[in-house]
């Protein structure tokens, strides 16, 4: 059974630049949550989405933004991207519900370097 | 103050010695305590789950939880060098989100 898919594996990008990360779930979860790692940090929230609808938000600027598909995949767009941006990029999904109690299954992470 | 603090080690100890870990929060509405383990360039791994207070065993780890004072723990016994890794703990109030520690690194040298 396949895990948590991420792509691309690593990205490089230009300051001002926007980029965009993709997640496949475990099949069967319906749940998708972004988080960030900075190197020596641990896992930030960003996003969770449940059923394609939002349900939470970290504090993390207007520059950030998500969606879930029907198939329930997931995008991660970050726009005007900072230095500061540079980060591993975690995906992880859930069988349940939007709730994080039972702990997330991740991805492998897009590790991806503003510069 | 961060909400859930971790000491980042490094930490070394010798193969077949026992690994404490822990971690304190502040925020009182945590119900739901995990740890992960995280090795160099790839996502977290759930190692264990545990509600509330009390203790939990599978194997070699023990995860330990006091919800009075805030404080919970992770141990592992006769560690093994594929032991070495990070080790993240993590929180959640059963709302959608969770909130990591910075994570200890822990080498088990051979």
């Amino acid at each position: 059974d396949a895990g948590v898919t991420q792509s691309p594996t690593h990205l490089i990008k230009t300051r001002g630049q926007h980029v965009t990360l993709r997640c496949s779930p475990i099949s069967g979860h319906k749940s998708v949550s972004w988080y960030q790692q900075v190197l020596g940090q641990g896992p930030q929230f960003i996003f969770q989405y449940y059923e394609k609808e939002e349900r939470g938000r970290g504090n993390f600027p207007d520059r950030f933004s998500a969606r879930q598909f029907p198939n329930y995949s997931s995008e991660l767009n970050v726009n005007a991207l900072l230095l500061g941006d540079s980060a591993l990029y975690l995906c992880a999904s859930s069988r349940q519900g939007a709730q994080a109690m039972y702990g997330y299954t991740f991805g492998s992470g897009t590790r991806l370097t503003v510069v | 103050q961060k909400e859930v603090e971790q000491d980042p080690g490094p930490l070394s100890v010798p193969e077949g010695a026992i690994v404490s870990l822990n971690c304190t929060y502040s925020n009182s509405a945590f119900q739901y305590f995990m740890w992960y383990r995280q090795y160099s360039r790839k996502g977290p791994e759930l190692l264990m789950y545990t509600y509330s207070s009390g203790n939990k065993e599978d194997g070699r780890f023990t995860a330990q939880v006091d919800k009075s004072s805030k404080y919970i723990s992770l141990f592992i016994r006769d560690s093994q060098p594929s032991d070495s890794a990070t080790y993240l703990c993590a929180m959640s109030a059963a709302d959608y989100k969770l909130s990591f520690g910075a994570g200890t690194t822990v080498t088990v040298r051979a």
